[in-house]
């Protein structure tokens, strides 16, 4: 069955410095993967997804992904955090037709 | 319209009390799905549509979750005899693609039940 798991149920950046948000994931197959961004009280947004091409992936609002297989990882990165960056972050898995996600990892950005 | 659209958004039921939350889904969407979210945590899958067909309900948590989508459309989640550990942001997604691992999933907003 397939898995992942986030590291860091918080992260906090200041401003302007970068985004690092950790995720590994277990599968028996090639993965699919994904992540979903959530701002409050509103539902799942994909940022972005690999699906076995380029193993860089970029995303919308500046977000990329980079697929290490040799790590089990899809981290998620952003250059220079932004204000509005600041929301629940979701990596997830493909299998069996539907999504399995992580338990999430909550951005707060300091001015 | 244009996205996912799930009523109530808000719903408090008292213990014991039946409830349906409904979703309609993007248009021509064939796979419909409905995720429970606790608080503080990630989605859990609880039951999967092909058009009217559920394929696959292996995360509903007991029999009192029953779900329906008798015209390959709209998709109503009923909870019956709700519990207090029952309370959650129920989430409803679509995708236009039938047999795919790789197709985007669209998220209506949610449904927030608190059950007393």
């Amino acid at each position: 069955a397939q898995s992942v798991t986030q590291l860091g149920s918080h992260v906090s950046v200041s401003e302007g410095a970068l985004v690092l948000l950790r995720c590994n994931y277990s599968s028996s197959v090639p993965p699919y993967l994904f992540w979903y961004v959530q701002y409050p009280n509103q539902g799942l947004q994909l940022l972005l997804k690999y699906t076995s091409a380029a193993t860089l992936v970029k995303g919308i609002n500046g977000f990329e992904a980079e697929f290490k297989k040799s790590e089990t990882s899809f981290h998620l990165t952003k250059p220079s955090a932004h204000m509005s960056d600041a929301a629940e972050y979701f990596c997830a898995v493909s299998g069996a037709q539907k999504l399995v996600f992580g338990q999430g990892t909550r951005l707060t950005i300091n001015p | 319209g244009a996205g996912v659209s799930q009523s109530p958004r808000y719903k408090v039921a008292k213990r014991g009390q039946d409830v349906a939350l409904r979703c309609d889904p993007i248009s021509g969407h064939v796979s419909l799905f409905w995720y429970q979210q606790a608080l503080g945590q990630g989605p859990e899958f609880l039951t999967y549509f092909q058009n009217e067909a559920q394929l696959d309900k292996s995360g509903l948590p007991s029999d009192r979750f029953f779900a329906e989508r008798p015209e390959g459309s709209v998709s109503t989640l009923k909870i019956q005899r709700t519990q207090q550990e029952d309370s959650a942001v129920y989430l409803c997604a679509s995708r236009t693609t039938r047999f795919s691992n790789t197709g985007e999933l669209f998220f209506g907003e949610g449904s927030r039940l608190t059950v007393l």
